[in-house]
């Protein structure tokens, strides 16, 4: 059963610390997304990569975060520094190409 | 601004009582509407993909439609195991973007 996988599941740092979460898509997959998700905003896109090239990252706040692709099985993001109001679920969904999304778990990242 | 409105915020419902679940969007250029569900501490599933007026599809309970402002998210004669939190996103022709609304909380009593 394919499966999206992201680790870690949860995260607790300090403010000020470097997080980085990763996620492994679908064997198979072209597309890959990474959404942000809290009670006041909902879900919303911060990137997402076409066989690997970053199409859309306006979602980010470049200054800290950033989202790459080193390889086909493997997506990174990264907030540099981090700060509380980062404290979130971040979800990784990949997908065949068309429209279809399939969603990671998600990883709880709660900021002190 | 492009936007998307879910309707209502959260419904109650008994069991076997058939309702909608509305998604109201306003976009400059739609290239398809998606309906996810999702369970508590879980990514969303997704269930159906929209892309012209007068479109419908069907998964077991549930028939999605849409016309050119709205989609409708049926629910016939839901079990309790219906109960998610059902999302509704548009992505956008000029730019591929993807917005989704805040989702409706469905409650299905037995």
């Amino acid at each position: 059963d394919a499966r999206v996988t992201q680790t870690p599941r949860h995260k607790v740092t300090e403010m000020g610390q470097e997080v980085t979460m990763r996620c492994q898509p679908i064997l198979g997959h072209n597309t890959v997304f990474w959404y942000r998700q809290t009670m006041m905003q909902g879900l919303e896109l911060l990137a997402y990569f076409r066989n690997r090239a970053p199409l859309d990252d306006s979602g980010m706040p470049k200054d800290r975060f950033s989202a790459e692709m080193p390889d086909a099985t493997l997506a990174t993001l990264k907030i540099q520094p981090s700060e509380p109001r980062d404290s979130a679920v971040y979800f990784c969904a990949s997908g065949p190409g068309g429209d279809e999304q399939f969603f990671g778990p998600g990883t709880r990242l709660t900021v002190l | 601004e492009d936007q998307v409105t879910q309707s209502p915020e959260a419904l109650r419902l008994q069991e076997g009582e058939s309702s909608s679940l509305n998604c109201s969007y306003t976009v400059s250029g739609l290239r398809g509407l998606f309906w996810y569900r999702q369970d508590p501490g879980k990514g969303p599933e997704f269930l159906f993909t929209l892309y012209s007026a007068g479109e419908e599809k069907e998964k077991e309970r549930l028939k999605a439609t849409l016309t050119k402002k709205e989609s409708f998210l049926h629910i016939t004669a839901p079990k309790p195991e219906d109960s998610a939190t059902y999302l509704c996103a548009v992505r956008l022709n000029r730019d591929d973007k993807i917005i989704f609304g805040k989702g409706t909380r469905l409650h299905i009593l037995p």
